[in-house]
């Protein structure tokens, strides 16, 4: 069973720019979370599909969104891009519609340098 | 925010030695997670201790919970340089919805 697929590994992109991440659960997985990690900030939640559904968001400012379709892919998109945005993107799936009571398998990342 | 404070940040050992790492939180919780991440990779689950157990056994490691005291421990028996890496607590708070807030981490290294 293929894991967590998180594209692309690595973006550089300059301020003022947006940029569009993407997410593939492990099959049969209805659940995904997003994550911002930072040396500085540790581990922040960004949010949680399930079903196509936002259910919990974290404390981003609105530059920040995400949607998860069909088939459970997910997206996230940050716009108009600012250097505290660089950061490791994480996502992570879980089977149930309480992710958070099991664990979660997590991608790779996105290592995203905004310069 | 970060609910769960990591101690120490940071953990040098030898090989063979036990590597214990603590964990505190603030409010209620259902489940607390242990995960491990290697050099800014994803991070691996460990182990999951919900709120009404104080022990939990996984291979080499050993998991404790105490929420009169609203903390974790995580050891780590008989390290290997392979156990290198980063691990973090993370929280399922009862009132916070489907997310898990995550610790800042101990770095473990493991000299061979």
């Amino acid at each position: 069973k293929a894991g967590v697929t998180q594209t692309p590994r690595y973006l550089i992109k300059t301020r003022g720019q947006q940029v569009t991440l993407s997410c593939s659960p492990i099959s049969g997985h209805r659940s995904v979370s997003w994550y911002q990690q930072t040396p500085g900030q540790g581990l922040q939640f960004l949010f949680e599909y399930f079903s196509e559904t936002q259910r919990n968001k974290g404390n981003f400012p609105g530059r920040f969104s995400g949607r998860q379709f069909s088939n459970s892919r997910s997206e996230m998109n940050v716009s108009t891009l600012e250097l505290g945005d660089s950061a490791l993107y994480l996502c992570a799936s879980s089977r149930r519609d309480r992710p958070t009571n099991e664990k979660l398998f997590f991608g790779s990342g996105t290592q995203l340098s905004v310069l | 925010s970060q609910q769960g404070e990591e101690d120490p940040q940071a953990l040098s050992i030898q090989e063979g030695e036990n590597a214990t790492m603590n964990c505190s939180y603030k409010t209620s919780i259902n489940n607390l997670q242990w995960y491990r991440q290697n050099s800014g990779r994803g991070l691996v689950h460990l182990i999951l201790i919900r709120s009404n157990e104080r022990e939990k056994h996984s291979g080499r490691l050993r998991v404790t919970l105490d929420t009169s005291k609203k903390s974790s421990s995580l050891l780590i028996t008989a390290s290997r340089a392979a156990d290198t890496a980063s691990y973090f607590c993370a929280t399922d708070e009862k009132a916070a919805g489907n997310k898990l807030t995550f610790g800042g981490g101990t770095r473990v290294l493991v000299k061979p």
